[in-house]
């Protein structure tokens, strides 16, 4: 089974600063998926940003960006000129490609990280 | 319309009561997912239906039953629980349950039993 270890439960980083955000994973497999997810206080869940284990190019979404390292099976999520409304629990999340018996829809989440962005 | 919408937003019954959880989308995905979630833990799996069909049950406690009445609906209904069934409940949808698509998450309706 795939388990995601994220090591990191609290960040703290000043406002227009930068912060990378830790993520490790544990898999058989050679094609998969990997999502940075973020949870605002009370408010709704949304994806940051993903990646596909084949593309070697690391994705990039404006400020956010990951450095994908499959051999290492490492995923961090940079998060670049930090605003307040960066606050948010960030939750890396691993999805399998050929899941059999409906397994192909889990997400394996971690456990999170809570960042705080100070003004 | 990306939303996915979440009713009530809060909820608090008796461990004798009856209740249900509403979760409605009309971006016209098939995958529809009920979550668990305790404070400052992510998202437990409870159910998956697929094309309006229970594709995956986590070995959920049968005091909690879910429902898709229709593509764009999914109901949790909710029956003599115990107050460590407190928790959010998010709902999420999804295009395509064979790819990689995103998952949107609602809200979520905060459930506290007493």
């Amino acid at each position: 089974a795939q388990t995601v270890t994220q090591s990191q439960p609290e960040m703290s980083v000043q406002e227009a600063e930068t912060v990378t955000l830790s993520c490790t994973y544990d898999t058989s497999e050679s094609d998969y998926y990997l999502f940075w997810y973020k949870q605002p206080p009370s408010r709704q869940m949304i994806l940051v940003i993903r990646q596909e284990a084949y593309k070697q190019q690391n994705a990039t979404e404006n400020r956010f960006s990951v450095n994908f390292q499959k051999a290492a099976k490492s995923f961090s999520l940079k998060i670049s000129d930090s605003q307040l409304g960066d606050a948010a629990m960030y939750f890396c999340a691993y999805r399998t490609v050929l899941g059999s018996g409906g397994s192909n829809y889990k997400l394996t989440f971690g456990k999170g990280t809570l960042l705080t962005v100070n003004p | 319309d990306t939303e996915v919408t979440q009713t009530p937003k809060h909820l608090v019954m008796g461990m004798t009561n009856k209740k249900s959880l509403k979760c409605e989308q009309h971006m016209g995905h098939r995958a529809m997912y009920w979550y668990k979630q305790k404070a400052k833990k992510p998202p437990e799996l409870m159910f998956v239906y697929s094309y309006e069909k229970l594709s995956i049950n986590e070995s959920v406690p049968s005091r909690f039953s879910p429902e898709c009445p229709n593509s764009s609906l999914l109901n949790l209904h909710l029956h003599a629980l115990q107050p460590e069934d407190s928790a959010l409940y998010l709902c999420a949808s999804s295009q395509d349950p064979f790819t990689s698509d995103e998952q949107y998450f609602g809200p979520g309706t905060r459930l506290t039993v007493t």
